[in-house]
């Protein structure tokens, strides 16, 4: 069946470091592929999305890359802030498909 | 900028009770999702909706779970008979169309069953 997974629950980074979220995918139809933020208390909120054929995207500060020959989704934020500390979750969507099935999620703390 | 609405913000109802979740999902929007997140865990979804009529439903979108839209802007999920496990925090989307395409998320209801 479908299923998205994260490798690390909890990340912690310091303020102005590089942060690398990962997410792993098992359904090789999924064509297409976002990232959300979601802060306490609100919706997820879009951050990047890429299609299966790209390798890489890029946007403000934040880049997400893509492997399907192992089926793994990254996100990088660069030069991380305080506002960046939220739970990151990846989600995917096959072309024909009608939902977006969300990974379990990885909270990024940002320490001052 | 465009947004989706949902409302009431939180909900609290009685096991067995019939509650309704609403939306106003963004104005040029074709397609309609709702989601479910429970504490702590990862947001799950529920049903999509398009052209008027349910397009694709999960396993949890059981015959307690109904959804609607009554007229031009409003999105409603309707659960029939609360239970404690309906107890989440329930998100409603839209996106302009179904392919390549990012769903924008309420704020959410949290819905309490006591």
């Amino acid at each position: 069946g479908e299923s998205v997974g994260l490798h690390l629950p909890t990340l912690s980074v310091q303020e102005g470091d590089n942060s690398i979220i990962n997410c792993a995918y098992s359904n090789s139809a999924s064509d297409y592929f976002i990232w959300y933020k979601q802060e306490s208390g609100k919706g997820p909120q879009f951050i990047i999305d890429i299609r299966s054929n790209m390798d890489k995207r890029q946007g403000q500060r934040v880049t997400v890359l893509l492997n399907k020959t192992v089926k793994h989704l990254s996100l990088q934020i660069a030069a991380t802030q305080p506002g960046d500390s939220a739970v990151y979750f990846c989600a995917e969507n096959t072309m024909d498909g009608n939902k977006l099935v969300f990974g379990a999620g990885t909270i990024l703390r940002v320490k001052s | 900028e465009p947004e989706v609405t949902q409302t009431p913000s939180h909900q609290v109802t009685q096991m067995g009770q019939e509650v309704i979740l609403r939306c106003v999902p963004i104005s040029n929007h074709l397609y309609f999702y709702w989601y479910r997140q429970i504490l702590g865990q990862k947001v799950e979804f529920l049903v999509s909706f398009y052209n008027n009529e349910i397009s694709e439903k999960s396993e949890i979108f059981d015959d307690q779970f109904s959804v609607e839209r009554p007229d031009g802007s409003n999105f409603t999920l309707k659960i029939r008979s609360t239970k404690l496990e309906d107890s989440a925090m329930y998100f409603c989307a839209s996106s302009p169309g179904v392919e390549y395409t990012e769903a924008f998320f309420g704020q959410g209801t949290r819905l309490t069953v006591v």
